[in-house]
């Protein structure tokens, strides 16, 4: 039973656009999400969260948007640069377990 | 301040064979967690720690024990490594719930 799932396991986008990635959950016990961003050979690293009270958040580049009622959460970066090609994961957590998704695949072509 | 450490990197074992996987933190974080990372299945947690003195199972518990050795330490413990287990494995720590974790660089362990 799968609570955070990343349907599309890679996306591609040109440099300079934006890049969409997106996140559903099923546990309505969840009310705090985050994304992180891995390299290969390397453990993942924080980007950006977002609390169920709010339904958007910023920092630089990344939006992270919340729709509770649809339990959808989604990744936007703008303008997408080469540099951001890696795998993001989108967690949840309601407690002190954070349940990942199985990731997506940004590939940022130039 | 190193952030997390792991040890070792690489490890490759017999089935059968047993091993201890070290995880270090010096951030004073009072959460640590193990996960396993498989092609496919994302992060999955094995356990963790809210604080010092207490464990818990997480998603994928079985085939492992956990140590939380004080507040700077959590180790992870395969009894009798299995061809299942092979994987990356990550441990993470945080200050809080509710709160982003901060990785290691992974054990990459092959159980033959």
């Amino acid at each position: 039973d799968q609570q955070v799932k990343q349907n599309s396991p890679s996306l591609s986008v040109q440099e300079g656009r934006i890049s969409i990635l997106n996140c559903d959950y099923t546990n309505s016990m969840f009310d705090y999400f985050l994304w992180y961003k891995k390299y290969p050979a390397e453990g993942p690293t924080f980007l950006i969260s977002i609390s169920s009270i709010k339904d958007k958040n910023e920092d630089g580049r990344f939006t992270v948007f919340l729709n509770k009622s649809a339990k959808h959460l989604s990744l936007h970066i703008v303008p997408s640069q080469p540099g951001d090609s890696a795998v993001y994961f989108c967690a949840a957590t309601g407690t002190y377990k954070y349940i990942f998704g199985t990731g997506t695949r940004l590939k940022v072509l130039a | 301040n190193a952030g997390v450490t792991q040890t070792p990197k690489f490890q490759v074992l017999k089935t059968g064979q047993s091993m201890t996987l070290q995880c270090a933190q010096d951030m004073n974080h009072n959460s640590m967690y193990w996960y396993r990372q498989d092609p496919g299945m994302g992060l999955r947690l094995i356990y963790y720690s809210a604080s010092e003195g207490t464990t818990d199972k997480g998603e994928v518990p079985n085939g492992y024990n956990v140590s939380r050795l004080n507040k700077r330490e959590f180790s992870l413990r395969l009894e009798s490594a299995a061809p299942s287990q092979t994987s990356v494995y990550f441990c993470a720590s945080s200050p809080i719930s509710y709160n982003e974790q901060f990785f290691g660089p992974g054990t990459r362990l092959t159980v033959l």
